[in-house]
């Protein structure tokens, strides 16, 4: 079965510094997301992507992050100045229209 | 905005047990969806209601949309130690389709016994 692929699976990172995490969608999915989840919470909605921009953010989603699909494969999410309160599982997600989410195995981001 | 609140917060049970854990809603939802997410890994979908009052099975998974769209249920029969993990609900607010910005429940922790 498909599945949403995500790299890296760990990420260390000094606070200040960009992060870059790395979702390959499903291959005929539309819609990207990233979600993320805080040790021990639940899984929060960040973004939603469509047709090459964001369709939806949440108010996580400020002016350090950005995302972008550099090409047909790739979905990337960029913290630009990574803070201690960024630590937290890190999930892309994929879906065609009307259909549930598939997620990824999340990128674990640790900032110290 | 919108909150799903799910009960139990966590539950230890016996091998062979069966199970059962809801989520209410003080938002109608046009969608539920259930997840499960095992340790170090993503939510995989295990269900997804889409009328209410639809009642769905899972080989050993079953779960029903409210009548009144502001609740859902899910049961596990004969429960074994795999089903060990994270139960979360979601769904997409009304009007949102199921492949749009999803709310999470806090999710149940079901541990099985040997």
């Amino acid at each position: 079965e498909p599945e949403v692929t995500q790299t890296p699976s760990h990420q260390v990172t000094q606070m200040g510094q960009e992060v870059i995490l790395r979702c390959v969608p499903i291959s005929n999915h539309l819609y990207f997301y990233w979600y993320r989840q805080i040790l021990g919470q639940k899984v929060e909605f960040l973004v939603s992507f469509y047709n090459n921009e964001i369709s939806e953010k949440s108010e996580i989603f400020d002016d350090q992050f950005s995302v972008e699909r550099p090409d047909g494969s790739n979905f990337t999410l960029k913290i630009r100045s990574t803070k201690l309160e960024d630590s937290a599982m890190y999930f892309c997600a994929s879906s065609s229209q009307n259909s549930p989410l598939h997620f990824g195995n999340g990128t674990r981001l640790t900032v110290t | 905005g919108q909150q799903l609140n799910q009960s139990p917060q966590s539950m230890f049970i016996q091998e062979g047990e069966d199970v059962s854990m809801n989520c209410t809603s003080s938002s109608i939802f046009n969608t539920w969806l259930w997840y499960k997410q095992d340790p170090g890994e993503g939510p995989v979908l295990l269900i997804a209601l889409y009328k209410a009052g639809e009642l769905t099975s899972n080989g050993r998974l079953t779960a029903q949309f409210g009548i009144t769209r502001k609740d859902s249920f899910l049961n596990i029969s004969a429960s074994i130690p795999s089903d060990v993990g994270i139960y979360f609900c979601a769904g997409p607010a009304l009007g949102e389709t199921s492949g749009s910005r999803l709310t999470f429940g806090e999710g149940t922790q079901l541990t099985v016994n040997p």
